[in-house]
């Protein structure tokens, strides 16, 4: 499986909403509404923020949405706060040999 | 709070091995499956292996196969990666994570380099 495709970069002011796409083929994300995203602020380890495509965990703020459409997942994150400031990655779990495979990572930064 | 220890990590020549480990708390460590994911200097995340709650089903990304060996001890709560035949491409920071198709908490990461 190749890496899910995202755009290496996303910015937006205070305020405002940002999406960041994350592309793959149908045997990337197959059958199965695995796709997850993870928050990385520099030399940490990464933060899971939204699970099965759109679900949020406990603690993490609702301005963080997930949503799916086709061989595309997004990553909206509203009300941009600088503390938003990180890298950014998606992962989706196919199946196949029971591994997944991550997005190259976008920098979102806040303006 | 649930938490994920690793350490073993170090400089290792290439051909050498070294053997990872992570030490899980707070949280029923045999009802989950584990996994490990990797983060080479400056570059991205990549999914390494994951193993099964009982160990009985194993999975490796590809570049790994035959190198790596992940298991785990249910009774010590811990996680291991044994790696053999290092390359300078297996330099990087190595996670480990609980979960299958997703994954938290992760722990603090353990550097690996491999070089002469």
């Amino acid at each position: 499986q190749s890496a899910l495709t995202q755009p290496p970069s996303a910015s937006g002011s205070p305020g405002q909403s940002v999406t960041i796409s994350c592309t793959g083929t149908s045997s990337d994300f197959g059958g199965y509404n695995s796709v997850s995203w993870y928050q990385q602020h520099p030399g940490k380890a990464p933060k899971l923020m939204i699970y099965e495509v759109n679900k949020r965990p406990s603690g993490v703020p609702d301005r963080f949405s997930g949503s799916k459409s086709g061989n595309t997942a997004s990553l909206t994150v509203s009300g941009l706060q600088a503390e938003d400031e990180a890298d950014y990655y998606c992962s989706s779990y196919a199946g196949s040999d029971n591994l997944g495979v991550f997005g190259g990572g976008t920098k979102l930064t806040v303006l | 709070e649930v938490q994920l220890v690793e350490s073993g990590g170090g400089l290792v020549q290439p051909g050498g091995s070294l053997r990872l480990s992570c030490a899980a708390s707070t949280f029923i460590f045999s009802n989950y499956w584990m996994s490990w994911v990797r983060q080479a200097p400056g570059k991205g995340l990549e999914w390494v292996a994951n193993i099964k709650q009982d160990g009985s089903e194993k999975y490796y990304v590809d570049s790994v196969k035959g190198r790596f060996t992940i298991s785990r001890d249910n009774a010590k709560n811990s996680l291991y990666l044994q790696m053999n035949s290092l390359r300078a491409e297996d330099t990087a920071v190595y996670y480990c994570a609980r979960g299958q198709r997703n994954f938290a908490p992760w722990g603090q990461g353990t550097l690996v380099t491999v070089s002469s």
